[in-house]
């Protein structure tokens, strides 16, 4: 019973490039989105959120985007970089912070 | 200097045995966590205590006894391992209450049980 979706596994982009990254959720209960971003053998770090409320945050680099009726929300990263090649996990919270499987992100030299 | 420190990093031990995970947070938060991520990469909860007090608990078997000697601290305690508990094992911690909800993550330990 997978509250949080992340269809797509992983996903290659060029350097320079728009990066989105999708994420889908069924909890209608859900107040808080986040994104959180994770390199191999270290803990997630969180990156951005945003409140049931809004339909846009941004953070430099990074914009979440939601859009409650369709249950969907999105990361884009703009211009993609090197550093960016990690794994994002979209979560979200109701009594507490459910996390999706993860998108492996590969930005491309 | 680590916010959110677990040991060991690496653990690999034989079915049956009994063994302890440690978490430390030096954040001054409240609440703190344990999570499983499992073979599929599911990111998922298992408990939450608030200031020493369990209040989380996702249908963990009760093999699986955490301890928060004070808040700071979160260690987690398995007994009898089985195959199915290898995987990376994440603590966490946040303010409690309505707000952003922002967890802070140790690096994992990653456990293997053979």
């Amino acid at each position: 019973d997978q509250q949080v979706k992340q269809n797509s596994p992983s996903l290659s982009v060029q350097e320079g490039r728009i990066s989105i990254l999708n994420c889908d959720y069924t909890n209608s209960m859900f107040d808080y989105f986040l994104w959180y971003k994770k390199y191999p053998a270290e803990g997630p770090t969180f990156l951005i959120s945003i409140s049931s409320i809004k339909d846009k945050n941004e953070d430099g680099r990074f914009t979440v985007f939601l859009n409650k009726s369709a249950k969907h929300l999105s990361l884009h990263i703009v211009p993609s970089q090197p550093g960016d090649s990690a794994v994002y996990f979209c979560a979200a919270r109701d009594d507490k912070i459910i996390f999706g499987k993860g998108t492996r992100l590969h930005i491309l030299p | 200097d680590t916010a959110v420190s677990q040991t060991p990093k690496y653990l690999v031990t034989q079915m049956g045995n009994d063994k302890s995970i440690k978490c430390e947070q030096n954040l001054g938060h409240d609440t703190m966590y344990w999570y499983k991520q499992d073979s599929k990469k599911f990111l998922k909860i298992m408990f939450s205590y608030n200031n020493k007090e369990l209040i989380i608990n996702e249908t963990v078997p009760n093999r699986f006894s955490p301890k928060s000697p004070d808040k700071a601290h979160l260690n987690l305690h398995i007994n009898s391992l089985e195959l199915g508990d290898s995987a990376v094992y994440f603590c966490a911690s946040s303010h409690p209450g309505p707000g952003l909800g922002e967890l802070f993550f140790g690096e994992g330990s990653r456990l293997t049980v053979l």
